[in-house]
């Protein structure tokens, strides 16, 4: 079955711009969780949906927002990008009762 | 101290050598996991643990939940082993993962 798919894969934004990311989990998983990872503060816990509500939040300002759809496609939001928020965001999406992770190619976002 | 500490930061091996690589924690889990990720950036998840040990081929994952300490090992290593190597645990109380901050294995042929 098809992996876990994130558009784009590659964006460059200017600062003070805002940033949409789409993730679309493995058919049938209801978790899709959000990361974000650089070379500095490596792999960080933005926030996990299951069924369309948010269920944990990492400790990142209110600039970042996701939300998630009936279909448990999902969507993150960064706003008023600043220079530290290029990084590389990866989802992960994970079955009913199940811990393992799957996660998507990630989408690569520099800010100018 | 971070929740989570990897050891070594960097390791290089032969081609054919035993490696093991550390996670010590310091937070009560629900689960931890193993992580690979090769350049690119995409990642693997090797293992998921929350008691004893898992094998996979040659990948062995260990942990002791009384110590909070978890091993991963790599018998007869490859050079299609060289990788950045993560270990992850979810936190018992706040149900969200933190991450170490990665191992780089690099081995020569």
């Amino acid at each position: 079955k098809a992996g876990v798919t994130q558009t784009p894969r590659y964006l460059i934004k200017t600062r003070g711009q805002q940033v949409t990311l789409s993730c679309s989990p493995i058919s049938g998983h209801r978790s899709v969780s959000w990361y974000q990872q650089t070379p500095g503060q490596g792999l960080q816990f933005l926030f996990e949906y299951f069924s369309e509500t948010q269920r944990n939040k990492g400790n990142f300002p209110g600039r970042f927002s996701g939300r998630q759809f009936s279909n448990s496609r999902s969507e993150m939001n960064v706003s008023t990008l600043e220079l530290g928020d290029s990084a590389l965001y990866l989802c992960a999406s994970r079955g009913a009762g199940a811990n393992v992770l799957t996660f998507g190619a990630g989408s690569r976002l520099t800010v100018l | 101290k971070n929740e989570v500490e990897q050891s070594p930061q960097n390791l290089t091996a032969q081609e054919g050598e035993f490696i093991t690589i550390n996670c010590s924690y310091s937070v009560g889990i629900s689960a931890l996991h193993w992580l690979q990720q090769h350049p690119g950036g995409g990642i693997v998840s090797l293992f998921m643990l929350s008691s004893g040990k898992k094998k996979h081929g040659r990948l062995i994952a260990t942990i002791n939940i009384q110590e909070k300490h978890s091993s991963l090992h790599i018998t007869a290593s490859h050079p299609r082993d060289s990788a950045v190597y993560i270990c992850a645990v979810r936190s018992e109380y706040r149900n969200k993962l933190v991450f170490g901050a990665g191992t780089i294995l690099r081995v020569k042929s």
